[in-house]
């Protein structure tokens, strides 16, 4: 597609589990972002990556959350032992990231996550 | 501490007429502003940007203005449809010199709704 993808679209899952969300970019471009949105809040940023390196991690809020990025395309972010403050909203973003330029991120439909 | 702020969490217009969505952000470093539009259980849509180097950007019916001595930015839709009645984010990023990663801050959104 031409789109950037997320699956699953909807998971359900009970507190103390594992998940992984995965994240299919845009062909071509560089960056890939995580974002999340919980109920009744705005876009928070959780990690970024240029190719498959992350230079930016500041936004995962623990470290039960960890992301990684394979062939400089699909990235997994995995959640471990999920609570249920972790039922949100993520979303992946992907651009064509060119320093000193305006980057324009193109945003999937999201996985939402429900933590029982 | 909220850096980008959308201070109207809702707006009403009738079919026809001007919609003027504010946002005002509070770090001098950001240099690049977008404006996406979100529709229910789906991600954020690119509808527009500009950098800090113009003070306005029109594309068909959405211009978006910035002031950058007021830290203030709007989007202005002229005329405003039916279709429109989404949630509208702004966004803003630090693109200059490479120094940033183009993580985006948003605001936390406003819902207009456009009556016929």
């Amino acid at each position: 597609g031409a789109g950037v993808s997320q699956s699953p679209s909807n998971k359900v899952t009970e507190k103390g589990k594992d998940v992984e969300l995965r994240c299919d970019p845009i062909s071509g471009h560089t960056a890939l972002y995580w974002y999340r949105q919980s109920l009744g809040q705005g876009l928070e940023f959780l990690i970024y990556f240029q190719g498959n390196s992350a230079p930016d991690k500041s936004g995962l809020p623990s470290d039960r959350f960890s992301a990684e990025r394979t062939g400089g395309s699909v990235s997994t972010l995995t959640i471990q032992r999920t609570q249920q403050e972790d039922s949100a909203v993520y979303l992946c973003a992907s651009s064509f990231r060119l320093a000193g330029m305006g980057d324009t991120q193109y945003f999937g439909p999201g996985t939402r996550l429900t933590v029982l | 501490d909220q850096q980008v702020k959308q201070n109207s969490p809702s707006l009403s217009v009738q079919e026809g007429r001007i919609s003027i969505l504010n946002c005002d952000y509070t770090n001098s470093m950001f240099d690049y502003f977008l404006w996406y539009k979100k529709y229910p259980a789906e991600g954020p849509t690119f509808l527009i940007s500009i950098s800090s180097i113009k003070d306005k950007n029109e594309d068909g019916r959405f211009t978006v203005f910035l002031n950058k001595s007021a830290k203030h930015l709007s989007l202005h839709i002229v005329p405003s449809q039916p279709g429109d009645s989404a949630v509208y984010f702004c966004a803003a990023t630090a693109n200059a010199g490479g120094t940033s990663y183009g993580k985006l801050t948003f605001g936390q959104g406003t819902i207009l709704t456009v009556h016929p």
